[in-house]
């Protein structure tokens, strides 16, 4: 069974200019998650998707949001980036809700932003 | 607020030593425990969770956990650290609001 993927793997963008990032969970998993991972926070809980519902929002300005699609498939959008947006962006897949099934990671998209 | 304290942001054991990584929680409700994994360039890998079953959970590669309510803690252990157990692990909790708080990480550094 193939794993979760996330394309593109590595961003460099400017300030001021947006990005889409995309994730294909696991085959039969519904429910995708976007965390946000820098050396200084942690990973930080962005948003969850089921069905292609938003289920729950972390505490991220309204510059990140994010859709999904029937396929399962969720794509992340940051516009009017700044410096502080460099980080991993790491999507997650689970069967049910994250905050008691397993979750599988992607390996991430590495955004870098000039 | 409710919180995940991971204490130590890098811990260095011997090959062969005790490996703990201390995570403690703040909440008076018994929420769901998990310790994750992210080996270098990669993404997260459950190693155990914890779901009010047993308070002692086993995992992968042989580590294991202990849910104590009187301490909210739910520090992760392994007897004898191997090479390949270098990596960082998080601590996650759910407080019962539908969404993983995860800790800052500790990065585990195995010498040889």
């Amino acid at each position: 069974k193939a794993g979760v993927t996330q394309t593109p793997r590595y961003l460099i963008k400017t300030r001021g200019q947006q990005v889409t990032l995309s994730c294909s969970p696991i085959s039969g998993h519904r429910s995708v998650s976007w965390y946000q991972q820098t050396p200084g926070q942690g990973l930080q809980f962005l948003f969850e998707y089921f069905s292609e519902t938003q289920r729950n929002k972390g505490n991220f300005p309204g510059r990140f949001s994010g859709r999904q699609f029937s396929n399962s498939r969720s794509e992340m959008n940051v516009s009017t980036l700044e410096l502080g947006d460099s980080a991993l962006y790491l999507c997650a897949s689970s069967m049910g809700p994250p905050s008691y099934n397993e979750q599988f990671f992607g390996p991430g998209t590495r955004l870098t932003v000039l | 607020a409710q919180s995940v304290t991971q204490l130590g942001s890098h811990v260095s054991v011997s090959e062969g030593a005790l490996v703990l990584l201390r995570c403690n929680y703040s909440s008076s409700v018994p929420p769901y425990l998990f310790w994750y994994v992210q080996y270098p360039n990669q993404g997260l890998q459950l190693l155990l969770k914890y779901t009010s079953a047993a308070t002692l959970v086993k995992g992968i590669n042989g580590f294991e956990a202990e849910f104590k309510k009187s301490e909210t803690s739910f520090h992760l252990t392994k007897p004898s650290a191997h090479m390949s157990d270098a990596a960082e692990y998080f601590c996650a909790v759910n407080f019962g609001n539908e969404k993983l708080t995860f800790g800052t990480g500790t990065r585990l550094t195995i010498i040889p």
